[in-house]
């Protein structure tokens, strides 16, 4: 079946640093949505990417999706407290499933 | 109305008893969805409903029976469930299934704990 795994498991950053995610798909994908989720807390839907090659940003969070559309980023610019969480890309495959990624924990060193 | 509301918020039962999880949203999406989630691991993918039918069923054990009374709500009722069982359980929704456009909403869950 479908897999989708999210490197690396956890990451750990001073406060103003950078921070990316990759995700990667064992199978091509139609689109990949990237969600959030705070310590105790429930995934926040944050964007959908549907085009070999797409870029799209939000403030400080940069998402790319790859030319075989396998493969996922997602990068934060200058990261502050409330980027804590645990980050998931989720892939919508050939067998009409939304596959979550093993996800990101981000943890911000103040 | 942009939530999925579920309730209870915490639910501690023992392996005998019988218990339900609501879930509602008053968005219009037709499709919805359970997912259980284990400490540090992604959402697991349990059901599928596509306007008000049940679509995909990924092998869960009967123990675990959904329901869809209609198109705002979505109920998960619980039977004979095991320790291993206990686990964040969140119910999602989207505009529809199938249509990839759209990012689903997940309600804030429900803690359950078997014991």
């Amino acid at each position: 079946g479908q897999q989708v795994m999210q490197i690396p498991q956890y990451q750990h950053v001073q406060e103003g640093e950078d921070f990316t995610t990759y995700c990667n798909s064992s199978t091509t994908l139609s689109n990949i949505q990237w969600y959030k989720q705070r310590p105790g807390g429930h995934p926040v839907f944050l964007i959908q990417l549907v085009k070999s090659g797409e870029v799209k940003k939000q403030k400080r969070l940069t998402f790319q999706f790859g030319e075989a559309k396998k493969n996922s980023s997602l990068h934060i610019t200058a990261t502050q407290t409330t980027d804590v969480g645990t980050y998931f890309c989720a892939g919508w495959g050939g067998n009409e499933k939304l596959t979550f990624g093993t996800g990101t924990r981000l943890t911000i060193i103040p | 109305d942009t939530e999925v509301t579920q309730t209870p918020k915490h639910l501690v039962m023992g392996m005998t008893n019988k218990k339900s999880l609501k879930c509602e949203q008053h968005m219009g999406h037709r499709a919805m969805y359970w997912y259980k989630q284990k400490a540090k691991k992604p959402p697991e993918l349990m059901f599928v409903y596509s306007y008000e039918k049940l679509s995909i069923n990924e092998s869960v054990p009967s123990r675990f029976s959904p329901e869809c009374p209609n198109s705002s709500l979505l109920n998960l009722h619980l039977h004979a469930l095991q320790p291993e069982d206990s686990a964040l359980y969140l119910c999602a929704s989207s505009q529809e299934r199938g249509r990839v456009n759209y990012g689903y909403t997940f309600g804030s869950g429900t803690r359950l704990t078997v014991v």
